[in-house]
């Protein structure tokens, strides 16, 4: 089975603080993501990456960052934390290719910022 | 940029009632489809997917999902439902200008009273 797996599964954090969200997979997917998910508003990507040091932006990149250093390991960074980015934080994986491909997540992090 | 509509963000039923839940996209080429459901507490999970062939595919614990091209739908349905299917579900859609990112619906709450 794939494995998503989130570091962290509740954080709070001070307004202002530089915040690292870390995932891991263990199937050695080429396509790495993030997403950011609130009530009514779905599953929002906020970067992917479809391979080492490589990444694009999603729907709202903004106030973030990512690192892909290692192809199993993808890490979000809020620069400066602020109470909007208060959320649930998923990843998630999957194999190459543009279509056929189900993403596998993690079980998501759940950031409060105060 | 495709879009995913989820008609109804929260349905309530009674246990043994039948479920549909609808879907519509919107892209005029080839698409994959997907459903996603999130248990509480639980990560987002595959529940059925389209890639080609026969529209009506079938998934985990009896749903099953329509694909029907002519009105760009992917509508979730159940026969009966039971108390555990109370979670959120998700519609996606993967298509070949998105590069491998699926784009998702706001979400369905379904809640199945026992």
């Amino acid at each position: 089975d794939v494995k998503v797996t989130q570091s962290s599964r509740y954080l709070v954090k001070r307004t202002g603080e530089k915040v690292f969200l870390e995932c891991v997979q263990d199937m050695d997917h080429e396509n790495m993501f993030w997403y950011r998910q609130d009530p009514g508003l779905g599953l929002r990507l906020i970067y992917f990456s479809y391979d080492v040091k490589m990444k694009e932006k999603g729907d709202i990149p903004e106030g973030y960052s990512v690192s892909r250093e290692k192809k199993e390991r993808f890490s979000l960074i809020l620069e400066s934390a602020s109470t909007n980015q208060t959320s649930m934080y998923l990843c998630a994986s999957s194999s190459p290719g543009t279509m056929n491909t189900e993403a596998f997540f993690g079980q998501g992090t759940r950031l409060t910022v105060v | 940029a495709q879009s995913v509509s989820q008609h109804n963000h929260h349905v309530i039923l009674s246990e043994a009632a039948s479920l549909e839940l609808g879907c519509n996209y919107s892209y005029g080429g080839t698409v994959n489809l997907f459903w996603y459901v999130q248990y509480p507490g639980q990560h987002l999970q595959l529940l059925l997917k389209y890639f080609s062939g026969d529209p009506l595919v079938k998934g985990i614990k009896g749903f099953e999902a329509e694909f029907i091209k002519s009105k760009f739908s992917f509508n979730l349905r159940k026969p009966s439902v039971q108390w555990s299917d109370t979670a959120e579900y998700f519609c996606a859609v993967n298509a070949p200008t998105n590069a491998g990112k699926s784009t998702f619906g706001d979400g369905t709450t379904l809640t199945v009273k026992p």
